[in-house]
């Protein structure tokens, strides 16, 4: 069974640059996509991007600018990078596995790590 | 975007009761629409997938429906595990986007 868990700062100053960390355990990063999504009060639940363990990405375009999303297959984890953060990025965020469906029944974010909170303040 | 709504935002039930939620999105997006459970202080977890898909694991009193627009996830019998926000999500392009939530809590 896959496990995510994040890792990384929980307080960002205005103006720089969070960096989150999922390490995955219980299985190999080097399958399926992984996903970064964050969510606050304000906006709810937002998908950040995906990366696959070949390194292709895809961005929501609100934050495509400010985003970087990267896969270390040696340490079976992937990471965020959000540059110039405000205090609109203040959120919970989550990476989770990005489950896609050849079949043509979709696909899904399934499991989640536990999420970590980051504030953006000085 | 597709800009995804549901309906209530929030709903009062007791254990036993039928509960019905609604999502619908602002274009076709066949059953590529998901549905989520989260309880305070933890992830989403997924519950369906392609609209109607049940999640191994997931008890069998969730159900989905719908495609197109128009999409609902019903839970047959209250149990008092079951008391959180419900909230869909749509994977028929990127951005994918999620519906706001709808809170279901104990009247």
């Amino acid at each position: 069974q896959v496990q995510l868990q994040e890792s990384g700062p929980g307080l960002v100053k205005p103006s720089e640059t969070l960096s989150l960390t999922c390490t995955v355990s219980g299985g190999s990063i080097s399958s399926y996509f992984w996903s970064w999504i964050r969510q606050s009060p304000g906006r709810g639940l937002e998908w950040i991007g995906y990366v696959y363990y070949s390194g292709s990405t895809n961005y929501n375009p609100s934050l495509k600018s400010r985003v970087i999303i990267s896969v270390d297959t040696s340490k079976n984890q992937f990471s965020l990078q959000l540059t110039s953060v405000t205090a609109a990025d203040t959120a919970m965020y989550y990476c989770a596995t990005y489950y896609y469906d050849n079949s043509a029944a979709g696909s899904w974010f399934d499991p989640w790590g536990q999420g970590t909170l980051v504030t953006v303040s000085s | 975007d597709i800009q995804m709504t549901q309906s209530p935002s929030s709903l009062s039930a007791s254990v036993g009761d039928r509960v019905t939620i609604t999502c619908r999105a602002s274009q076709s997006i066949s059953t590529y629409l998901n549905w989520y459970q989260q309880k305070p202080g933890k992830a989403p977890k997924l519950l369906i997938y392609a609209a109607s898909s049940l999640q191994s694991g997931v008890p069998s009193r969730f159900s989905g429906s719908g495609s197109g627009t128009d999409f609902t996830l019903t839970i047959s019998s209250l149990q008092p595990e079951d008391f959180a926000t419900y909230y869909c999500q749509q994977s028929y392009s990127t951005p994918f986007t999620f519906g706001p939530g709808t809170k279901v809590d104990i009247e």
